[in-house]
């Protein structure tokens, strides 16, 4: 059964540090990762989706790595600003694609101090 | 686009009543949806894949007689929990799968709900 496990689970640093949010899964046969933004008691904003056959992908001042052998992702998050302050959630969809549903880490609650 | 819908975004019942909360497609077609749920403080667990035509799959722990999971068209699913009690009380997600042409290849992404917050009293 996949799991996935993100470090750290809350993180607080002052605006405009740099930072490294860390996931990894069990299973390496993944379709593809996902990043996704939460905010309390708010639904799911989807950040960042990586393809299994992907090494990163970039939106902004947002970067995800990928390395699916060793079942490790990474998201990097530059110059950080006080919106950025949510819960960061990584999941992975299992190699069925489109059939499987995701699995979900427990999230990584971030706090950005102005 | 890829937008998906749920109704509605908030609902408080008494204990024992049932509760139907809906997942569309807006904008697209999907033959698998899926169902998610999320206790205070906890991440999303799965719940259930649903599959247009054919019964909802779901995964260990989760009753089908009490998750009622109907998927009749390519834009709808609905969940309906019977017979609800205060520990069914969560956020409960959906989402629909789109595929989508990448570079050189297609793939599947999952579009999400904005969720419906369920309190039973």
């Amino acid at each position: 059964k996949q799991e996935v496990t993100q470090i750290p689970a809350a993180l607080s640093v002052p605006e405009g540090e740099n930072l490294v949010l860390n996931c990894s899964f069990t299973d390496s046969a993944i379709y593809n990762l996902q990043w996704f933004r939460q905010d309390p008691g708010k639904g799911l904003t989807s950040l960042l989706l990586i393809q299994s056959s992907q090494r990163e992908q970039t939106s902004g001042r947002l970067n995800a790595s990928l390395d699916k052998s060793s079942g490790r992702s990474t998201l990097y998050i530059a110059a950080s600003q006080p919106g950025d302050s949510a819960t960061y959630l990584c999941a992975v969809t299992g190699s069925g694609g489109g059939a499987d549903g995701l699995t979900f880490g427990k999230g990584t609650h971030l706090i950005i101090q102005p | 686009g890829a937008v998906v819908s749920q109704h509605p975004s908030r609902v408080i019942c008494k204990s024992g009543t049932s509760v139907k909360i809906e997942c569309r497609s807006l904008d697209f077609q999907a033959t698998t949806m899926f169902w998610y749920r999320q206790f205070p403080k906890k991440s999303l667990m799965l719940m259930a894949t649903s599959n247009e035509g054919s019964k909802a799959t779901y995964e260990q722990g989760v009753e089908k007689d009490k998750f009622l999971i109907n998927h009749a068209s390519l834009t709808l699913s609905t969940l309906t929990v019977t017979s609800a009690h205060p520990e069914d009380s969560s956020f409960y997600i959906c989402s629909a799968s789109k595929r989508l042409a990448g570079v050189g290849v297609y793939y599947n992404e999952q579009f999400f709900g904005p969720g419906t917050r369920l309190t039973v009293l």
